[in-house]
């Protein structure tokens, strides 16, 4: 069965620098990718999204995220960070009729 | 522009109680879901629907039913109030996926607590 691992529970930065969150996960095929991001108190808004093509895909509020089959891995990027950043960001893979989620990472921006 | 609307946003419950979480989406989606989210453990699907009149269990479906009469609707039902129960409740929405490639569209979710 699909799965996603991000290793990283919390990850804290310091405003304006750069950014990386990891996600791996385990699928035979290409899979299906998405990045998503949870604001206190909010639903989870979709970031970004991988399905075929071109490895490197852009999202919204500045966020990038690189897919590399090599590795296994679909890791979220983005070059300067701002304390609005700051929320709790899950990695899915589809799967079937839903979506299987990472158990997030918690990112804190400091001043 | 609603999109997917859960009522209520809190809810405290004792234990043995029952009652249903409110899903309604205006975005004529097929496919509705509903994930419980626990601290540190991500999203879990509890039930799904590709349809009005068709639902399947997810990943934990034990001491939950649902219901999908409409298009629009997807309540989720508690009968017996359990402490494991409590949690926070997300309703989703997707369009189509037969093969998990669509985004899924989130509500705010039901932060319930059982007492």
């Amino acid at each position: 069965a699909q799965s996603v691992t991000q290793p990283d529970i919390h990850i804290t930065v310091s405003e304006g620098a750069s950014l990386e969150l990891r996600c791996n996960y385990s699928y035979g095929a290409t899979p299906y990718l998405f990045w998503y991001v949870q604001s206190p108190g909010q639903g989870l808004q979709l970031l970004l999204k991988y399905f075929s093509g071109d490895t490197l895909v852009q999202g919204i509020k500045g966020f990038e995220a690189e897919f590399k089959r090599s590795q296994s891995s679909f890791n979220l990027r983005k070059p300067s960070v701002h304390w609005s950043d700051a929320a709790e960001y899950f990695c899915a893979v589809g799967s079937g009729y839903a979506l299987n989620f990472g158990k997030g990472t918690s990112l804190l921006v400091t001043p | 522009n609603a999109g997917v609307t859960q009522t209520p946003k809190f809810r405290i419950l004792k234990i043995g109680q029952s009652m249903t979480l409110q899903c309604t989406q205006d975005m004529n989606h097929n496919y509705m879901y509903w994930y419980r989210q626990d601290p540190g453990m991500g999203l879990k699907l509890i039930y799904y629907s590709v349809g009005a009149g068709i639902t399947d269990k997810g990943e934990v479906p034990n001491g939950y039913n649902v219901s999908r009469s409409t298009t629009e609707d997807f309540p989720l039902r508690l009968e017996l109030a359990a402490p494991s129960q409590t949690s926070v409740y997300f309703c989703a929405t997707t369009l189509s996926s037969g093969n998990g490639n669509q985004p899924q569209h989130f509500g705010d979710g039901t932060r319930l607590s059982i007492l």
